[in-house]
């Protein structure tokens, strides 16, 4: 049962366009959200988080939108930069477990030049 | 940010040995670390939380006499795969909570590819 679900495995864009990564979920009890940033033979790197009582959490290039009513949140990246090519993660926690997260399945950026 | 290590970043072994990997937080006291498990073009999935001085709790289906995790101290934890075989082929990442910040973030080290043979 994948309570996070990534449903585009990829995403191509052009450098300068914006970058939009979708994550839905199903567990009524998330109440914390975080996106990662994964290159090959790496470990995750913490992006952007938003709690559930925001809707809208930015930090420079990164904005992360979420619906609680849809069960939708997204990551939007601009301008996107080649070095943004990678492996994005959103994950959740229902806070109930101290930071236990539940992974999306991912979703890999290329942004050309 | 905060720094994770592993130890080690790859290791190749035969069917039925024992491997060990070493987590460790290097700036940060991290009184709780997490074991993951990455298959390819999967998710990460959580094995295990593992609390200092305490015994690891074991998400379901993970067998905790096959994956044996010690959290001795603030800035260690440890996973031995026991009788490794093909199947436990995989990624293992660990990650380290910080307790500073107040945010439910996790530092995650870079990551120990296990192949056995």
């Amino acid at each position: 049962d994948q309570q996070v679900k990534q449903n585009s495995p990829s995403l191509s864009v052009q450098e300068g366009r914006i970058s939009i990564l979708n994550c839905d979920y199903t567990n009524s009890m998330f109440d914390y959200f975080l996106w990662y940033k994964k290159y090959p033979a790496e470990g995750p790197t913490f992006l952007i988080s938003i709690s559930s009582i925001k809707d809208k959490n930015e930090d420079g290039r990164f904005t992360v939108f979420l619906n609680k009513s849809a069960k939708h949140l997204s990551l939007h990246i601009v301008p996107s930069q080649p070095g943004d090519s990678a492996v994005y993660f959103c994950a959740a926690s229902a806070n109930t477990g101290f930071q236990k997260l539940v992974f999306g399945t991912g979703t890999r950026l290329l942004v050309s030049p | 940010g905060a720094v994770v290590s592993q130890h080690p970043s790859r290791v190749i072994c035969k069917s039925g040995t024992s491997v060990k990997i070493e987590c460790r937080s290097l700036d940060f006291q991290a009184t709780t670390m997490f074991w993951y498990r990455q298959f390819p073009k999967q998710s990460l999935m959580l094995m295990a939380t593992s609390n200092e001085g305490s015994k690891a709790t074991y998400e379901q289906g993970v067998e905790k006499d096959k994956f044996l995790i010690n959290h001795a101290s603030l800035t260690l934890s440890t996973l031995t795969v026991t009788s490794a075989h093909p199947e436990d082929s995989s990624f293992y990442i660990c990650s380290a909570g910080t307790p500073f910040g107040g945010y439910n973030e996790q530092f995650f080290g870079p990551g120990t590819r296990l192949t056995v043979l």
